[in-house]
């Protein structure tokens, strides 16, 4: 079966660099994405890999190593709106979107 | 917004009560799946639809029932409802049924139940 895990919460300050880190067990998969959600509202696209190594998109990055079977959302210059949860998922060939159980991020001033 | 709608956005009813959720896609997607949070939970995923066909099934209730219309919107009938059926429930679309394409959410119906 597949399994994702997070860390469930982390705290950093306003202008730090955190780090989420996400590993999952699943055979093959399409690609690998992560998504932020705000507290009642609806989980928002962020970032997507296929191949191994890093996506840069302004100050969020995400990296991917396949063998390894982990990846990570790098989140630069924080802001107090990055407070949000940071959802893992991964699409596994033919199989539905699994998603992960989410790490609650708080930027602290 | 995501081009996703989503219909009623709050929904307040009572216990052994019947509600229908509404979606539509972001223009052009032929997929829709619906999904379950509850209160500080995960994303569990119920249902996916694709041009109208059933495509998958997860967490889903045999109280809760789905269907995809021709027009490509969708419809969530939950049944008989319990206190524990509270949640988020939402929509997303994508443009085929499988594959890598990004899940597009809209913005959730929020259900009470009393």
């Amino acid at each position: 079966g597949q399994n994702i895990d997070q860390p469930t919460e982390m705290t950093a300050t306003e202008g730090a660099i955190v780090q989420i880190n996400c590993t999952y067990q699943t055979s093959g998969f399409n690609g690998l994405f992560w998504y932020q959600q705000h507290a009642g509202e609806a989980p928002t696209f962020l970032s997507y890999n296929v191949l191994d190594g890093l996506e840069e998109k302004g100050r969020f990055s995400s990296f991917l190593s396949r063998s390894k079977g982990y990846s990570y959302l790098l989140l630069k210059e924080l802001q107090m709106k990055d407070s949000a949860s940071y959802l893992c998922a991964v699409r596994p060939y033919g199989q539905n979107f699994v998603f992960g159980p989410g790490t609650r991020l708080s930027v602290l001033p | 917004d995501s081009g996703v709608t989503q219909t009623p956005k709050h929904l307040i009813t009572a216990t052994g009560q019947r509600v229908t959720l509404r979606c539509s896609p972001r223009s052009g997607d032929l997929s829709v799946y619906w999904y379950q949070q509850s209160l500080d939970q995960g994303l569990q995923f119920l249902i996916q639809y694709y041009n109208g066909e059933e495509r998958a099934k997860g967490n889903i209730l045999e109280r809760f029932s789905a269907q995809q219309f021709p027009d490509l919107h969708s419809e969530l009938n939950l049944s008989s409802l319990e206190l524990g059926d509270s949640a988020l429930y939402f929509c997303a679309s994508t443009l085929t049924g499988t594959g890598a394409n990004v899940l597009t959410f809209g913005a959730g119906s929020r259900l009470t139940v009393l």
